[in-house]
This record gives structure tokens, sequence and C-alpha cells, in this order.
């Protein structure tokens, strides 16, 4: 079975502090790891995911096979990345469906 | 390019009726996916449409059931609702290419009294 943990349901960092949010994964086989993002009022999005290693809004993460986890860092926290954070999983098969992590609320404070 | 969309916003039942949600995918977007996100939970998966095929299915009991029509727009439908379907459920639309993005609606609140 494939299962997403985020241990932190709610984190606060100041303005311009480091910020690293949690996920760590269960799955027999290589999964395809995602971040999505849902900001005051706006619908959830994509933000990143680990097959395109890129840096979105200043975001990383780094999907580590050993430790089985994919967690979020930003080196520099703005006040507008204030939002739900849920990290999320797909396993290989034709449905690709999401299992996703019960979310962490990062509030950025001024 | 219209994004995904879903109606109603919001609706109240009580216990044992029925619902529908329905959800109009992006434009050439030909796979659905339904999700049913509790309160302080994240997403749960329900089941993917793939060209008006069921793709997929989550832990959820028959009782939820979908279509998808020709234009790849889709239904959820749950029967004899009970007070633990009150959710946020979320569709959304993707490719159907391999590692393709799911782009979700904005939800529609479901209230089971």
């Amino acid at each position: 079975a494939q299962r997403v943990t985020q241990p932190e349901k709610l984190l606060s960092v100041f303005k311009g502090a480091p910020v690293e949010l949690k996920c760590n994964y269960s799955y027999s086989g290589s999964p395809e790891l995602f971040w999505y993002v849902q900001y005051s009022r706006q619908r959830l999005q994509l933000l990143l995911r680990h097959i395109s290693r890129e840096s979105i809004k200043g975001f990383t993460a780094d999907l580590n096979k050993g430790e089985t986890s994919f967690h979020l860092k930003k080196p520099f926290a703005q006040e507008e990345d204030s939002a739900m954070y849920y990290c999320a999983l797909s396993g290989v098969g034709s449905a690709r469906q999401l299992t996703f992590g019960s979310g962490t609320q990062l509030t950025v404070l001024p | 390019e219209t994004g995904v969309t879903q109606s109603p916003t919001h609706l109240i039942k009580t216990r044992g009726q029925q619902v529908t949600l329905r959800c109009s995918s992006q434009s050439g977007h030909n796979t659905v996916s339904w999700y049913q996100q509790a309160l302080g939970q994240g997403p749960q998966f329900i089941f993917q449409y793939y060209r008006e095929e069921e793709n997929g299915r989550g832990n959820f009991p028959p009782r939820f059931s979908g279509l998808q029509f020709p234009n790849y727009s889709s239904e959820l439908n749950v029967n004899a609702l009970e007070l633990d379907d009150s959710a946020l459920y979320l569709c959304a639309s993707s490719s159907g290419q391999v590692q393709e993005t799911q782009y979700f609606g904005p939800g529609t609140r479901l209230l089971v009294l």
C-alpha cells in the first residue's frame, strides 16, 4: 500500500528564514513524488514534481530513496508563501492515482 | 483555455439521499479523477475515468459511482448518503499521457445532515 506522511500540521517561520516541509512516503516500487499548494481561496495546484528537478518560486525538493523522503525547501521564506502544502505520490499503473499526505499549513510571519 | 470547473459549489443533503456532482475537464484533457477531502485531511482518491471507462478505483464503497461523457465531462454519484460523506469533492483532469499533471477544480462542498 502507498502512504504519504507529513508530520507537521502547522509550521510558522519568519520572513527571510529558511523553511523545510517534511514528507515521508511508503511505496514498494519507484514512485513519482509531487508537492501541491493551495493558497487562500484558490484551488489546489501543482508546485513541483521530482522528475522535472526544477525550482518553482524558489522551492526545491529532492527525492531521497534511502530515507523515503521528499522534503520541500526554500532558503528564504516570503509572506506570499503562506499556504497549505500537500505532498503526494503517484505509483506505477494505468490509473496513476495521487495519494496525498494530510498537509502542512505554512505561515510566514512578517 | 478553460480550466476545470465543478458544480454546484456547495450543497446540503440529508442522510439517505442521493447526490450528483459535476465536473467539466480542462480543454484537451480526456482523463478525470475524483477525490474526497474530509476536513483537515488531504484529498483521497475515489476513482478515475479515461475515455468514458473507469480506469482505477480507491477504497470507496459501490454507492460511489461515476460517469464520463463523450466530451470528457464527468459526474460523481453518491447513493444512500451518510454523515461521513460530508466533505469537499475535488475533480482533476489530465491529458492521459504518461507523467501528466493533474489540474484540479475548485471543488464541491457537500454537507450531509
